[in-house]
């Protein structure tokens, strides 16, 4: 299994401005997935990070405004940019379920965020 | 494409009767099925997977699933269900030359005392 955290928890934020969530995990992987969950929703994968290549971004979402970094196998982080109150959502990191791999998917807390 | 369909919204148990949340999915190649369980305020809890081998698959907290190939289902099981297991219920679903697993919608169970 994988340990990881994700910071910050939950943040309240102002409309137009730009939030960047970080996840660390305790083991070096080569995938890291970030996904949002609308409020009462399901998960909604919004982009693969490989380390050293660009993210693969889902239909509908794009890098301008969910720019993705991943500088080495333990971390990525993921900005919300020029915020709306539709962006209010839970995002959450996760590890596993790449195609060589048929472990489960482990996921951080998640960070709650709210855009007023 | 890939896909899960999760039929239920909500599905309500008298607590000590048995639970069944259904699930069914499409994908290319043969499939990796999973469960997961949110409470509320936390993060996405494994329950159990399928990969290969045997269709009746346990995990954790007493729950089981059923892999049915010919019925694209795996229905997440309990023998006797508790209060505590109310939660927000997860089915996903990767084939096994995709990189990501998707999820369906959810199933809230809620177990009556």
């Amino acid at each position: 299994s994988a340990v990881i955290s994700q910071k910050p928890s939950r943040d309240i934020c102002q409309r137009g401005t730009s939030l960047t969530i970080q996840c660390q995990v305790d083991s070096q992987v080569t995938m890291m997935f970030w996904y949002r969950q609308q409020p009462g929703q399901s998960l909604t994968l919004i982009a693969t990070a490989n380390q050293g290549s660009e993210a693969t971004y889902e239909s509908g979402f794009v890098i301008d405004k969910f720019p993705i970094s991943r500088p080495n196998l333990t971390f990525s982080t993921l900005t919300v940019s020029n915020m709306s109150p539709e962006d209010s959502s839970i995002y959450l990191c996760s590890v596993g379920g790449g195609w060589a791999m048929n472990t489960e998917a482990f996921f951080g807390q998640g960070t709650r965020l709210t855009v007023v | 494409a890939q896909s899960v369909a999760q039929p239920e919204d909500q599905v309500n148990v008298a607590e000590g009767n048995p639970l069944t949340v259904k699930c069914t999915y499409s994908v290319s190649g043969n499939p990796y099925l999973f469960w997961y369980v949110q409470y509320p305020n936390r993060g996405l809890q494994f329950l159990l997977k399928y990969i290969t081998g045997d269709n009746l698959v346990k995990g954790s907290y007493g729950f089981e699933a059923e892999f049915n190939k010919s019925q694209t289902s795996f229905h997440l099981k309990k023998p006797s269900a508790l209060v505590s297991d109310s939660a927000l219920y997860f089915c996903a679903v990767k084939g096994n030359r995709d990189d990501k697993i998707i999820f369906g919608k959810g199933t809230r169970l809620h177990i009556l005392p």
